[in-house]
C-alpha cells in the first residue's frame, strides 16, 4: 500500500533554532500534501496546504513566515518551522493526497519540543 | 464556516460494552466523510463513506452517513480494550482534496 514517510519523528531543538520536518511520499506521486499540528488531547489542525511547484496555502491563522513549507518535487515536502519557540512544540504530521482509492495516506508524524 | 464537530469528546466503557460516537458536519462543498483511529502516532483509516444510508462494516465496526441530517454515526460492538484510541471524523471539501477535522472523540475501553 501507499506510504508517506516523515521524518524525523522526534526531535528536541532550542529555542531561536529552526526545524527542518520531511515528508516524502514512496510509492507514489503526491501534487497536494497536507501538514497538520495537533496538541495534546486534540484533533488535527490543517495548517497549510502544499501543493508541487507552487506557493502553500495556509490557513487562517497560521504565520508563513514561520512555518515555511516547500514542496520542490512530486514525492517530497518539507516544514520548517523558523526561530522555534515552545509554544511551538506539538505534534505535526504531513498527509498526502493519492496513493490510496480513500483519500490521505499520513505520515508518522514529528513530535517536536521546544526547550 | 465550514465546521465538523463530534461527539461526545470523552467516553469510558468497559469491554463488552457497545458505542456510538457522532459527527455532524456544516461543509459547504461535501465529498466525503471519512472516520479514522488514532492511537500513538498517525490516524489509521476506518471508513470514507460518500453515500447516504449505506453501511459500512469492518469486524465489529459499523458506520452509516446521513447527507439530508448531515450527520454520521460510528458504532463499535463488543468493544476490546485495544479499541481505546482516538476517533477522528472528517469531511472532504470537494474540489480541493481538502479535509476538515471533527474535535475526536476520546475512547476508553476498560478491562
Amino acid at each position: 500500500g501507499a506510504v508517506v514517510s516523515q521524518h524525523p519523528s522526534r526531535v528536541i531543538c532550542k529555542s531561536g533554532t529552526s526545524v527542518k520536518i520531511e515528508c516524502r511520499s514512496l510509492d507514489f506521486q503526491a501534487t497536494t500534501m497536507f501538514w497538520y499540528r495537533q496538541f495534546p488531547k486534540q484533533s488535527l489542525m490543517l495548517m497549510a496546504t502544499s501543493n508541487e511547484g507552487s506557493k502553500a496555502t495556509y490557513e487562517q491563522g497560521v504565520e508563513k513566515d514561520k512555518f515555511l513549507i516547500n514542496h520542490a518535487s512530486l514525492t517530497l515536502s518539507t516544514l520548517t518551522v523558523t526561530s522555534a519557540h515552545p509554544e511551538d512544540s506539538s505534534f505535526y504530521i504531513c498527509s498526502a493526497h493519492g496513493g490510496s482509492s480513500y483519500g490521505y495516506t499520513f505520515g508518522s508524524g514529528t513530535r517536536l519540543t521546544v526547550v | 464556516e465550514d465546521k465538523v464537530v463530534q461527539s461526545p469528546l470523552s467516553l469510558v466503557v468497559h469491554e463488552g460494552d457497545t458505542v456510538t460516537l457522532n459527527c455532524s458536519y456544516e461543509v459547504t462543498n461535501f465529498r466525503s466523510l471519512l472516520w479514522y483511529k488514532q492511537e500513538k502516532k498517525a490516524p489509521t483509516f476506518l471508513f470514507m463513506l460518500t453515500s447516504s444510508g449505506i453501511e459500512k462494516k469492518s469486524g465489529r465496526l459499523s458506520s452509516i452517513l446521513d447527507k439530508k441530517e448531515l450527520f454520521s454515526i460510528l458504532n463499535i460492538t463488543a468493544t476490546q480494550t485495544g479499541d481505546s484510541a482516538i476517533y477522528l471524523c472528517a469531511v472532504e471539501v470537494s474540489g480541493t482534496y481538502k479535509y476538515i477535522f471533527g474535535t475526536g472523540t476520546r475512547l476508553k475501553v476498560l478491562a
